[in-house]
């Protein structure tokens, strides 16, 4: 399975709801990827987990709150999100852990299809 | 603070030419480098991934090659099909900042015309 699933497809909010977007992989990827990409742009990197410890936050707002509850599954909680926030939500994953100096390895990206978010 | 740049930034083709997509980064201080293609709206499908170590690699028509020195990888596209109409990003892993994440680069639009 070389599959990185993502539900849901699409999301559509308010400014004042709290919803979750969800991340799956099962093929042994230790290291877990958001990221954040607007019209014709390409993808912004918000967090990464390496064997389920955030490694890196890029100074993402504390309205998206990521979660690893084990090493195949990654969430992304929303609350209090702006219209701006509006964009496709991309996940990744890669065999290695990485983020941290020293730990590299063989690790090409593989990436679900995204979740469309709307903030009304 | 490394950048990766994409030239061009559109390309408009006929069916069955050989293309050239070019990818420069500023700093040679890379782990690897990978090239995607994305559809619109969709996520990214992994095309090719060359290690810092390697000069190129091949799949099918597809062939990238790597010159850390210069900062450059290009994506060699072999008798171009309409099929191949995406938009291609590479992502260099960069290892300057202290931690190790991937870069991408701004995009190439390819269209590819029966």
């Amino acid at each position: 399975d070389t599959e990185v699933t993502q539900t849901p497809k699409h999301l559509v909010m308010g400014m004042t709801n709290k919803k979750s977007l969800k991340c799956e992989q099962h093929m042994g990827h230790r290291a877990m990827y958001w990221y954040k990409q607007k019209a014709k742009k390409p993808p912004e990197l918000m967090f990464v987990y390496s064997y389920e410890k955030l490694s890196i936050n890029e100074s993402v707002p504390s309205r998206f709150s990521p979660e690893c509850p084990n090493s195949s599954l990654l969430n992304l909680h929303l609350h209090a999100l702006q219209p701006e926030d509006s964009a496709l939500y991309l996940c990744a994953s890669s065999q290695e852990g990485v983020g941290l100096a020293g730990a590299v390895g063989y690790n090409e990206q593989f990436f679900g299809p995204g979740t469309r978010l709307t903030v009304l | 603070k490394q950048e990766v740049t994409q030239i061009p930034a559109a390309l408009s083709v006929p069916e069955g030419e050989n293309l050239v997509l070019n990818c420069s980064f500023t700093d040679s201080a890379i782990y690897n480098l990978q090239w995607f293609r994305q559809d619109p709206g969709k996520g990214l499908t992994s095309l090719l991934l060359i290690q810092s170590s390697q000069r190129e690699q091949t799949s099918g028509r597809l062939n990238a090659s790597l010159d850390k020195s210069s900062g450059r990888s290009t994506l060699y596209i072999a008798a171009s099909q309409p099929g191949d109409s995406a938009t291609y990003l590479c992502a260099a892993y960069d290892t300057t900042s202290g931690t190790y994440k991937y870069i991408f680069g701004t995009g190439t639009r390819l269209k590819v015309l029966a």
